[in-house]
């Protein structure tokens, strides 16, 4: 069973464009997750669904983030206008009860 | 201020040696995870503790969680280079309104010599 699909894996982009990063949880899950780890504050929640629908987001850091979830199968992660402060790892997990299972991430560069 | 503390930050042994990473914290969790990343790959989930004095053990790793249910340790038996790695742990807040919603760590960073 494959587990959680992110892409891309790697993103470089200019400071001010738009970035918008993938990810297809694990079939039967009802739960998603978006996290930002950086060496500076670790692992972050950004925002997460539950069927769905936004539950939190309470960890998305300004209006330039934003996330959706139009179906079980797929989300993404926008960032309009992108800053070099976004530069970051960005992961995608998933579950159906506590235990959550993570995608390879997302590594963005904005310069 | 960081709701799980984790200790120490960096670890550095030799193969062979025994080792305890702590996650401490001033709040009740009602379960805690840990996690084991390695470069360039998402966390990857050891084991689950919900109950006060819970011990679990995966091969050379011993978890435990807290009486009180507010700490937890991970200590690992005579450590293998395949050990080196993130660890992270992650809690539940207990009584919180948003189920499936985890806090991390800070992350321990260990690296074991050969």
């Amino acid at each position: 069973d494959a587990g959680v699909i992110q892409s891309p894996r790697h993103e470089v982009t200019e400071m001010g464009q738009e970035v918008t990063l993938r990810c297809k949880p694990i079939s039967g899950h009802d739960y998603l997750f978006w996290y930002r780890q950086t060496m500076m504050r670790g692992l972050e929640l950004l925002i997460y669904f539950n069927n769905n629908v936004p539950i939190d987001d309470s960890g998305m850091p300004e209006d330039r983030f934003s996330a959706k979830m139009p179906n079980a199968s797929f989300s993404t992660l926008k960032i309009q206008p992108s800053e070099p402060r976004d530069s970051a790892v960005y992961f995608c997990a998933s579950s159906s009860g506590l235990e959550q299972y993570f995608g390879p991430g997302t590594r963005l560069t904005v310069t | 201020t960081q709701l799980l503390e984790q200790s120490p930050q960096f670890l550095s042994i030799q193969e062979g040696e025994n080792l305890t990473v702590y996650c401490n914290s001033s709040s009740v969790f009602s379960s805690l995870q840990w996690y084991r990343q390695e470069p360039g790959e998402g966390p990857v989930l050891l084991v689950t503790v919900v109950t006060g004095g819970e011990v679990k053990k995966l091969k050379r790793l011993t978890f435990q969680f807290g009486d009180a249910r507010k700490d937890s340790s991970l200590h690992i038996t005579a450590a293998q280079p395949g050990d080196t790695g993130l660890y992270l742990c992650a809690g539940e807040r207990a009584g919180g309104t948003s189920y499936g919603k985890l806090t991390f760590g800070q992350g321990t960073i260990l690296t074991v010599h050969p």
